[in-house]
């Protein structure tokens, strides 16, 4: 089945610092990736949708500043949680859909757990 | 507006009975509708989808879900229930339209299989 993978499974900061989050769809390409926020024993929250070389779209309220999303080819997206803060602590979870069609099913990442002290 | 409902936060059955996890929706148009499932500190792994066709839908783990238009339901079923079945159930529907239309999730149930 379709696998896709995140990079690091779990990462501790300092507040204010930047952190890089990998997502890669590794035998598939995908045109479409999500990027999900969790917080404990809650639902997934849609925070942004990528389109492969073009800009995401934010859902409303997030920032688009500070959570950055590159989608740089078909098998990367990057979320680049910036100047974090402790709120900003949860788990962050992709998705990637191959295709556009209407049946397209999306496939997620493991996740990565991000504490920001 | 597309939404789903999971009217149970927690579902507790004795192994080896039968489960069900419940899920009612609301689109407009025809929906196509996902279960998903959720491991402790992991990603969602896919289970089943309906599209169109036959209401009853097979998945992964000997999991199925039955699609009822006039009911807009799709409850998640296994006839017997595993220990290992154990964790985190989202329902989600994805609106009837080309496109990067995202998926949208119900708010999950817990589902607990006791030995």
């Amino acid at each position: 089945g379709a696998v896709v993978s995140q990079h690091p499974s779990w990462v501790i900061c300092k507040s204010g610092t930047s952190v890089k989050i990998e997502c890669r769809s590794l035998d598939f390409q995908a045109t479409t990736m999500f990027w999900y926020r969790q917080f404990p024993k809650q639902s997934l929250m849609l925070m942004a949708t990528s389109n492969e070389g073009s800009k995401a779209t934010y859902e409303q309220g997030v920032e688009k500043d500070k959570f950055l999303i590159n989608h740089a080819s078909l098998t990367l997206s990057t979320l680049t949680v910036t100047s974090a803060h402790p709120e900003d602590s949860s788990f962050y979870i992709c998705s990637a859909r191959a295709g556009s069609g209407r049946a397209d099913t999306q496939y997620f990442g493991p996740g990565t757990r991000l504490t920001v002290l | 507006a597309q939404s789903v409902a999971q009217p149970e936060d927690q579902v507790n059955v004795a192994e080896g009975n039968p489960l069900t996890v419940k899920c009612t929706y609301s689109v407009s148009g025809n929906p196509y509708l996902f279960w998903y499932v959720q491991y402790p500190n992991r990603g969602l792994q896919f289970l089943l989808k309906y599209i169109t066709g036959d209401n009853l839908v097979k998945g992964s783990y000997g999991f199925e879900a039955e699609f009822n238009k006039s009911q807009t339901s799709f409850h998640l079923k296994k006839p017997s229930a595993l220990v290992s079945d154990s964790a985190l159930y989202f329902c989600a529907v994805r609106v009837p339209s080309w496109g990067n239309t995202p998926l949208v999730f119900g708010k999950g149930t817990r589902l607990s299989v006791i030995a």
